[in-house]
């Protein structure tokens, strides 16, 4: 099975602080993506990577940097935690860019407040 | 601009109704077009996809879906729904392209209640 692990279920961060969200995929996959999911706005996109060390913003990049060190793992930066970044984290992961037809693979999800 | 749009924000079935959940989409081409569920508290499972071929796609848990190009629709449904089937569904098109990487477009999902 594809599995994608989010470091946490659950986080509160204060007002300010640098926060950090891991994600981990075991199938080695290209792309990776980070998702922020709200109440009647669905999941919108905040960055995503198609290899390591390469990142594309996504279409609510502000507040945000990625990380991708290693093809496995790819990291959501919060430089200064805000409350309005209280939300549901999800990353994803789907095969090579050129295989149009790949599904994304889902994490269980951060569920990070800030206070 | 590629959209998609899932019309009814909740909806709730009696346990063994039948059950639609509707999909618009804005694209300018061929879409793929994918159904995810998410439980409480859970990430998003895949539970069928369309790429070409039969319109009529089946896909796990008992759910089917129909592409419908001339309706730009492609609606999810079950014959007969059960008390697990309680979860948020949202509905995907892709790819679209940002420098040439293929990425999904999703809805604002459909939440779904189911009473005994």
């Amino acid at each position: 099975d594809v599995k994608v692990t989010q470091s946490s279920r659950y986080l509160v961060k204060r007002t300010g602080e640098k926060v950090f969200l891991e994600c981990v995929q075991d199938m080695d996959h290209e792309n990776m993506f980070w998702y922020r999911q709200d109440p009647g706005l669905g999941l919108r996109l905040i960055y995503f990577s198609y290899d390591v060390k390469m990142k594309e913003k996504g279409d609510i990049p502000e507040g945000y940097s990625v990380s991708r060190e290693k093809k496995e793992r790819f990291s959501l930066i919060l430089e200064s935690a805000s409350t309005n970044q209280t939300s549901m984290y999800l990353c994803a992961s789907s095969g090579e860019s050129g295989h149009m037809n790949t599904e994304a693979f889902f994490g269980q999800g951060t569920r990070l407040t800030v206070v | 601009a590629q959209s998609v749009t899932q019309p009814d924000i909740h909806i709730t079935v009696s346990e063994g109704a039948s059950l639609e959940l509707r999909c618009n989409y804005s694209y300018g081409a061929t879409p793929y077009l994918f159904w995810y569920v998410q439980s409480p508290g859970q990430g998003l499972q895949l539970l069928l996809k369309y790429f070409s071929g039969d319109t009529l796609v089946q896909g796990i848990k008992g759910f089917e879906a129909e592409f419908k190009r001339s309706q730009s629709s492609f609606n999810l449904r079950k014959p007969s729904v059960h008390w697990s089937d309680a979860a948020e569904y949202f509905c995907a098109v892709g790819p679209t392209f940002s420098g040439g990487y293929n990425k999904l477009i999703f809805g604002a999902g459909t939440r779904l209640a189911v009473h005994p």
